[in-house]
């Protein structure tokens, strides 16, 4: 069965510090792994999009990493910000670009 | 460019309404979906469309139809709402090819009583 597992469902971390958030999927075939960036009340946004031959990809203070061989990917968050409380998507798309299989989502809370 | 725009963002209905929830992207993205989001799942594919005058079903299509006369419009109606269909709707445009990010309108929030 295909599915997108994410942990923790919540973080509450400092403000300045360092998270990282899981993804585990069990998608085939495997064609990218996407993360997204959801604040309350808004739709998601694109972080990254990795493919199978990708095993890290970085945008400003996120950074992606894809294991394909264990099938997980995280999202490591540095020095992080008020702005970064939101929840990250993980999604994971299929052989068939139309079939994009979505965890829950982890939601982050970062405080001052 | 607006980029997804969605209306209305808040709607309530009475069981057994119709409506429909208008979406419209200024991109001239090929893709277009409807996504429905619920509290603890991910969120699951609706109706999609790869052109105008093409579309096809998702996870959970029933209850729901699409039309896709034009690039730029793909409204969501549904037929008879049921309190099981109170939900945040997104709807979502990409261009073609697997490696395209989405972009996500900001949803409707309905309320189905």
């Amino acid at each position: 069965k295909n599915q997108v597992e994410q942990s923790p469902q919540s973080l509450i971390i400092l403000e300045g510090k360092n998270c990282t958030l899981q993804c585990n999927y069990t998608v085939s075939p495997f064609s990218n792994l996407r993360w997204y960036k959801q604040d309350t009340g808004r739709g998601p946004v694109s972080l990254t999009i990795m493919t199978f031959s990708e095993n890290t990809k970085s945008n400003g203070r996120y950074t992606a990493t894809l294991d394909a061989d264990t099938k997980q990917s995280s999202l490591h968050i540095t020095a992080s910000q008020l702005s970064d409380s939101a929840s990250y998507i993980c999604v994971v798309s299929a052989g068939n670009f139309n079939k994009f299989y979505f965890g829950s989502g982890t939601k982050l809370n970062v405080k001052p | 460019n607006a980029g997804v725009t969605q209306t209305p963002k808040f709607q309530v209905l009475k069981t057994g309404q119709s409506m429909t929830l208008q979406c419209a992207q200024d991109m001239n993205h090929e893709y277009m979906s409807w996504y429905r989001q619920d509290p603890g799942m991910g969120l699951r594919l609706i109706h999609y469309s790869v052109g105008a005058g093409i579309t096809d079903q998702g996870e959970v299509p029933n209850g729901y139809n699409v039309s896709r006369s034009t690039t730029e419009d793909f409204p969501l109606r549904l037929l008879s709402a049921a309190p099981s269909q109170t939900s945040v709707y997104f709807c979502a445009s990409r261009q073609g090819g697997s490696n395209q990010p989405q972009h996500f309108g900001d949803g409707t929030r309905l309320s189905i009583l």
